[in-house]
C-alpha cells in the first residue's frame, strides 16, 4: 500500500506569493493533519480534518487555510508568504480507532 | 494544555551502548504518547505508541519505552546502539481520542560514535 504522499517535494516561492501544498492519505484513512516544522524544531500543529470537516486549528494566522476533498485528500494553502513561512510542511493521516499518525515525507518550502 | 519536554537536545552514545532518550509529559487527561524518528530530509516515522494497557511498549528497530504515570515520563531505550540509529527523535503527546492533534517536543539528535 502507498503511504502518505505529498506534493511537491520542494518549492521555492517569493515573499507575498501564494502556495498550495497537496496531500494524499493512506487508503482508508479519513483524517488528515498538517504540521509545520521549522529547521531545528519539532513539528507544530496547523490543521486537522476528519470526514471533510475541520476538527482543529493551531495557532497560525488566517493566511493559512486548508480543505479536505471527498476522496480524503487535502490541500494546505498559504497566502502572502513571509520569509518565516520557510519550513518543512508535513501531512499525516490516521483512521478512527487507530491511534497513530502516519506522516508523509513533507514539502520543503523556501520563501525568498 | 498538553506538552512534552525532551531532556537533552543532543545525545551521543558509542555503538553497542545503551540508548536512553528522555521525555516527560504534562497532560490534564490520560495521555496517549508517541515516539517518532526523523532521518535527514525525511518525514517522521512512528517508532512506538502508548495508548492504554501495558505500560512497557515495544516498537520497531529494537526500541522500547515505558509509561510511568508517577514520574510523568515516557523514556525511549534501546539496549545496543547501531550506527543506523543516528537520527532526530521526537516525543509527542495527544489527548487520545484517536483523532487529536499531536504536541511534539523539541527533539533529541542522537549521534552514534563508532
Amino acid at each position: 500500500d502507498a503511504g502518505v504522499t505529498q506534493s511537491p517535494t520542494h518549492l521555492i516561492k517569493t515573499r507575498g506569493q501564494h502556495v498550495t501544498l497537496r496531500c494524499s492519505p493512506i487508503s482508508g484513512h479519513k483524517s488528515v493533519s498538517w504540521y509545520q516544522q521549522v529547521l531545528g524544531q519539532g513539528p507544530q500543529f496547523i490543521f486537522q480534518y476528519y470526514e471533510k470537516e475541520e476538527r482543529g486549528r493551531g495557532n497560525f494566522p488566517d493566511r493559512f487555510s486548508a480543505r479536505q476533498f471527498p476522496n480524503y485528500s487535502s490541500e494546505l494553502n498559504v497566502n502572502a508568504l513571509l520569509l518565516g513561512d520557510s519550513a518543512l510542511y508535513l501531512c499525516a493521516s490516521s483512521i478512527t480507532g487507530n491511534y497513530g499518525y502516519t506522516f508523509g515525507s513533507g514539502t520543503r518550502l523556501t520563501v525568498v | 494544555a498538553q506538552s512534552v519536554t525532551q531532556l537533552g537536545s543532543h545525545v551521543s552514545v558509542s555503538e553497542g551502548a545503551l540508548v536512553l532518550l528522555r521525555c516527560n509529559y504534562s497532560s490534564s487527561v490520560p495521555p496517549y504518547l508517541f515516539w517518532y524518528v526523523q532521518y535527514p530530509n525525511q518525514g517522521l516515522q512512528l517508532l512506538l505508541k502508548y495508548t492504554t494497557g501495558a505500560t512497557l511498549v515495544k516498537g520497531i528497530n529494537g526500541f522500547e519505552a515505558e509509561f510511568k504515570k508517577s514520574e510523568t515520563s515516557f523514556h525511549l531505550t534501546k539496549p545496543s546502539a547501531h550506527m543506523s540509529d543516528a537520527a532526530e527523535y521526537f516525543c509527542a503527546v495527544s489527548k487520545g481520542s484517536g483523532n487529536e492533534k499531536l504536541t511534539f517536543g523539541t527533539g533529541t539528535r542522537l549521534t552514534i560514535i563508532p
